[in-house]
């Protein structure tokens, strides 16, 4: 199975960037997934890695070393509306998706 | 609009008693699941279904039963509710097994 390690919570400024990282060890890999779930809401997909390195969609990026088995979500320029828990989920070889207890970032003006 | 919907929203159960909680997509995704999410435990697989007509058995399944007649419903059920059983209930579903699921709204349960 699938061990999952990310903070439980994050704070910071309004305009700074947060680092959230996320340790994980698997059973074979395909795939490394950020979900977004603001609260009292479903979880929405943020951003997929499954090779090395680093991907970026707009404000917010994600990085994988899988020999490390270590991800991080970059989240710049802030806003109040990225305060949200953030939630690490690694596919295994069997493509069975095992979710960490996300990481809840509050966003203060 | 395309999605999911859950039923009902949120539920006060007395132990002991037995409920279904409902879950409808209309995307004709071929995958259903069910999670529950607890604190600092995260989302973890209670059932699934690959397609119509079949059902397998997720991470956490004891206490728990699903059905799946057609594509379009996933109904789970707690045959004797007990407390542990309190949690944030998410349907999800994905166009084909393996894909990536996307999230119903969830159902709040508590069972005392």
């Amino acid at each position: 199975g699938q061990n999952i390690d990310q903070p439980t919570e994050m704070t910071a400024t309004e305009g700074a960037i947060v680092q959230i990282n996320c340790t994980y060890q698997t059973s074979g890999f395909n795939g490394l997934f950020w979900y977004q779930q603001h609260a009292g809401e479903a979880p929405t997909f943020l951003s997929y890695n499954v090779l090395d390195g680093l991907e970026e969609k707009g404000r917010f990026s994600s990085f994988l070393s899988r020999s490390k088995g270590y991800s991080y979500l970059l989240l710049k320029e802030l806003q109040m509306k990225d305060s949200a828990s953030y939630l690490c989920a690694v596919r295994d070889r069997d493509y069975k998706l095992s979710f960490g207890a996300g990481t809840t970032v509050t966003v203060r003006a | 609009i395309a999605g999911i919907t859950q039923a009902p929203t949120s539920q006060i159960l007395a132990a002991g008693r037995r409920m279904t909680l409902r879950c409808t997509q209309d995307m004709r995704h071929n995958a259903m699941y069910w999670y529950r999410q607890d604190l600092g435990l995260g989302l973890r697989l209670i059932h699934y279904s690959n397609t119509a007509g079949t059902t397998g058995k997720g991470e956490v399944p004891d206490g728990y039963s699903v059905s799946r007649a057609n594509t379009d419903d996933f109904p789970l059920t707690l045959a004797s509710a007990v407390p542990s059983q309190t949690s944030v209930y998410f349907c999800a579903s994905s166009e084909r097994a393996h894909d990536l699921p996307f999230f119903g709204p969830g159902t709040r349960l508590t069972v005392l």
